[in-house]
């Protein structure tokens, strides 16, 4: 039973253009939620963060939009970098456990 | 944040054997995880490593299988016992620094020939 989901193994998109990542999730009891972005060989590193108390969370070039009502979330990035090719995560969790339950990750291509 | 140092960073093992992973934190922890991720899989927790007591296991991971080992609050290693092509995947340690937000290792490549 997966409780995070990301649908698209694979998301291509041109340099400069917005990147749209996305993650649904069943599990009504969590309320925060979690963006990690994974380089190969390396682990993966925290990039933003939302909790259920709000529907949009910025940090630059990255916002996470969460919908509660629909249980999904979005990881924007505008503009995308070629730097910016990476495996993304998404994560979610009950505050009272903390224990995070992942999706399966998103591999982000950015053309050049 | 911390700065975890994961060895090895990748095996190639033969069926059968066991093999060890180290990881050191450059600061005290209290919660030290150890997760692995098979090939196009999310990743999954296989336990909590307790200093001074025996990991949590989590839902279908045995301490058998997986012993881990939580001597002091900076270190911990996972063996990974008698292993099979099943157990061919990415392990990786994560620290807890006082937030929800986890810190990991660089993670170990291990593949099971």
């Amino acid at each position: 039973d997966q409780q995070v989901k990301q649908n698209s193994p694979s998301l291509s998109v041109q340099e400069g253009r917005i990147s749209i990542l996305n993650c649904d999730y069943t599990n009504s009891m969590f309320d925060y939620f979690l963006w990690y972005k994974k380089y190969p060989a390396e682990g993966p590193t925290f990039l933003i963060s939302i909790s259920s108390i709000k529907d949009k969370n910025e940090d630059g070039r990255f916002t996470v939009f969460l919908n509660k009502s629909a249980k999904h979330l979005s990881l924007h990035i505008v503009p995308s970098q070629p730097g910016d090719s990476a495996v993304y995560f998404c994560a979610a969790s009950e505050v009272e456990n903390y224990q995070l339950i992942w999706g399966a990750g998103t591999k982000l291509i950015i053309k050049p | 944040s911390a700065v975890i140092s994961q060895k090895p960073s990748r095996d190639i093992c033969q069926r059968g054997t066991s093999l060890t992973i180290q990881c050191q934190v450059d600061s005290q922890v209290t919660m030290m995880f150890w997760y692995r991720q098979q090939p196009g899989q999310s990743l999954t927790l296989i336990a909590t490593a307790n200093q001074g007591s025996e990991a949590t296991y989590e839902s279908g991971f045995v301490i058998d299988k997986f012993p881990i080992s939580r001597p002091n609050l900076t270190f911990s290693t996972l063996t990974v016992s008698n292993m099979s092509p099943e157990d061919s995947s990415i392990y990786l340690c994560s620290v807890r620094t006082g937030n929800e937000k986890l810190f990991f290792g660089s993670g170990t490549q291990l593949s099971v020939l």
